[in-house]
């Protein structure tokens, strides 16, 4: 069974610029969740998305974005980089509410 | 609001020691617990997933327990090796209207020393 897959696993991007992650769920999965992940602030929730539909959301600007299709594969777009946008990005997958989560290897993401 | 402390932030063991990590949460009315382990630059890979209704779970080397009453579990590890390294992070679900999201604490970080 394939496990959560996230592409590009590294991005370098300029200030300014926009970037779009994707990330696959483990088949039969309906929920993906989204964190940034750095050294000063550990793992901070982004947003969940079930079905298609944004279910909770962080605290983080609207410059920070979701979306799902409707083979639960999710994609995240942040606009107008800033340098401290450089973080991992994580995905997590699931059933959906408590159950047990699998994340993928992340993102990593640079802004020069 | 849902927080989750570790404790300790890192520890440096000799191969064959065993080991507790320590996780406590303010939050006793939680569904389940998760621990997870991180290799440097990685992902998250799940350990084990404690329910409410459970004391223990066992996995190999590795076992973890939970007390909601007291919000604390804690994760042992018998007979640590080299392989082990990593840094090992808890989290329990957010809240009942909270979805799927995970409050994680900020990790303890392991070196076994060959």
């Amino acid at each position: 069974k394939a496990g959560v897959t996230q592409t590009p696993r590294y991005l370098i991007k300029t200030r300014g610029q926009q970037v779009t992650l994707s990330c696959s769920p483990i088949s039969g999965h309906r929920s993906v969740s989204w964190y940034q992940q750095t050294p000063g602030q550990g793992l901070q929730f982004l947003f969940e998305y079930f079905s298609e539909t944004q279910r909770n959301k962080g605290n983080f600007p609207g410059r920070f974005s979701g979306r799902q299709f409707s083979n639960s594969r999710s994609e995240m777009n942040v606009s107008t980089l800033e340098l401290g946008d450089s973080a991992l990005y994580l995905c997590a997958s699931s059933f959906g509410g408590v159950n047990i989560q699998y994340f993928g290897a992340g993102t990593r993401l640079s802004v020069l | 609001k849902q927080e989750v402390t570790q404790i300790p932030a890192a520890l440096s063991v000799p191969e064959g020691e065993n080991l507790v990590l320590n996780c406590s949460f303010t939050d006793s009315a939680i569904y389940n617990l998760q621990w997870f382990r991180q290799d440097p630059g990685k992902g998250l890979t799940s350990l084990l997933l404690i329910q409410s209704s459970q004391r223990e779970q066992t996995s190999g080397r590795l076992n973890a327990s939970l007390d909601k009453s007291s919000g604390r579990s804690t994760l042992y590890i018998a007979a640590s090796q080299p392989g082990d390294s990593a840094t090992y992070l808890c989290a329990v679900p957010a809240g009942e209207t909270s979805g799927s999201r995970l409050t994680f604490g900020e990790g303890t970080q392991l070196t076994v020393n060959p």
